[in-house]
């Protein structure tokens, strides 16, 4: 059973207009969600992440909102650009062992966003 | 700073062999992750090393195995290899910190492939 789920596969947008990205997840054990972005033949690269405590944290043109009633997140990307187009992951964890720095991250299976110049 | 580093890069097997996968991590790094990334089910954690112990273990049969050795670097291995193993496998190292929370810096892959 999925725990996080990306439900769009793929999302096109104009470069200069909001992109946004949606998660949902199932397990209610996560506190803390990350978004990563992935180039082909790259790693994954951190992107932003938020606390279960938080209901939006802010880095630049990115935006992470957590609505933990609906078990959604979102990612909005203000404004878009070319070089935003990639695949977007949404991730969720929880403390394994607390303060130790140990955690497993559930993915969902990403966004392809393509920023149309 | 260098980066978590994977080799081999691209890999082709035959089905039944064994593979073996390296992980380098980024300097000061002591927390190594593995996970695979197929297109059907995405990226799927394999399992965590801490100090030469595994502390945490994903949903894989026990043909997938690792290691970590004292200075942080990792392996892991497939045997009895199948065409389902086919994937790119991702690690990821991190830092201890304070929090429980940090950062996963991920390595470009190794991408295997079962024939």
């Amino acid at each position: 059973d999925q725990q996080v789920k990306q439900n769009s596969p793929s999302l096109s947008v104009q470069e200069g207009r909001i992109s946004i990205l949606n998660c949902d997840y199932t397990n209610s054990m996560f506190d803390y969600f990350l978004w990563y972005k992935k180039y082909p033949a790259e790693g994954p690269t951190f992107l932003i992440s938020i606390s279960s405590i938080k209901d939006k944290n802010e880095d630049g043109r990115f935006t992470v909102f957590l609505n933990k009633s609906a078990k959604h997140l979102s990612l909005h990307i203000v404004p878009s650009q070319p070089g935003d187009s990639a695949v977007y992951f949404c991730a969720a964890t929880q403390d394994t062992y607390s303060g130790a720095g140990s955690y497993q991250l559930t993915f969902g299976k990403g966004t392809k966003l393509s920023v149309i110049p | 700073k260098a980066g978590v580093t994977q080799t081999p890069r691209y890999l082709i097997k035959t089905r039944g062999q064994q593979v073996t996968l390296s992980c380098s991590p980024i300097s000061g790094h002591r927390s190594v992750s593995w996970y695979q990334q197929t297109p059907g089910q995405g990226l799927q954690f394999l399992f965590e090393y801490f100090s030469e112990t595994q502390r945490n273990k994903g949903n894989f049969p026990g043909r997938f195995s690792g290691r970590q050795f004292s200075n942080s670097r990792s392996e892991m291995n497939v045997s009895t290899l199948e065409l389902g193993d086919s994937a790119l496998y991702l690690c990821a190292s991190s830092k201890p910190g304070t929090g429980p929370y940090n950062e996963q810096f991920f390595g470009p892959g190794t991408r295997l492939t079962v024939l």
